[in-house]
């Protein structure tokens, strides 16, 4: 099972416009992680965030933790067509936890 | 600096048979997961290698199995096959000694191996 759950599945924007995703989950975490994957290849690791932060930026790159709600968000802003890709988080329940668990992932689609 | 790399890129398999994945970590690293990651869903965690033993693992039967060798690098065995087992394996590494028992870091995945059952 899946402890991460992406919302919404797929999503659809032009060029310049901002994405947010949101991913809850159901336990108490370490750490909360969001990746990125082109076209079914490898991830690429974007952003970590601590239990103990509540908002991270890199880049483009915002991301917020809420654990009390349990759930996180991702905004990209002023997307760009290579921002095509499916975005998954994944939690860690320890702080040297490798054994993260995925949810099924948000799909994004920048539109030229 | 060469990144995590799989192989092979594709195969297919027909049930009842075995499989054998192969991943070289990152540069530098010491620690390679495996991941299945079936089509439309997020990955899943096999289990974890460092020193040469299993140090974590998830929910997948004993059908799997792994084993990693004194140059890090690392294998994943499947036996007796089943349709189910049509996926992605990818492979990730890291560095666990040096800071990595207290703390996390980051992960580098490989392009995966596209696994087919028939």
């Amino acid at each position: 099972s899946q402890q991460g759950e992406e919302d919404p599945q797929a999503l659809s924007i032009q060029e310049g416009e901002n994405a947010t995703m949101n991913c809850s989950y159901k336990t108490s975490i370490n750490n909360l992680q969001w990746y990125r994957q082109n076209s079914g290849r490898g991830l690429v690791h974007l952003i970590l965030i601590r239990s103990n932060e509540r908002e991270k930026h890199s880049g483009r790159l915002r991301v917020t933790l809420d654990t009390s709600k349990k759930s996180s968000s991702l905004l990209i802003t002023a997307s760009r067509a290579a921002d095509t890709a499916s975005y998954f988080c994944a939690t860690a329940k320890r702080s040297n936890d490798y054994k993260l668990s995925f949810g099924a992932g948000t799909t994004v689609t920048v539109r030229a | 600096d060469a990144g995590v790399t799989q192989s092979p890129t594709h195969l297919i398999k027909t049930r009842g048979q075995q499989v054998t994945l192969r991943c070289s970590p990152k540069s530098g690293h010491d620690t390679v997961s495996w991941y299945q990651q079936a089509l439309g869903q997020g990955p899943q965690f096999i289990f974890q290698y460092y020193e040469e033993e299993e140090r974590q693992r998830g929910n997948f039967p004993d059908r799997f199995s792994g084993h990693q060798f004194p140059n890090y690098s690392s294998e994943l065995n499947v036996n007796a096959l089943l349709l189910g087992d049509s996926a992605l394996y990818l492979c990730a590494s890291s560095l666990l000694a040096s800071g990595g028992y207290t703390s996390y870091n980051e992960q580098f995945f490989g392009p995966g191996t596209r696994l087919t059952v028939l």
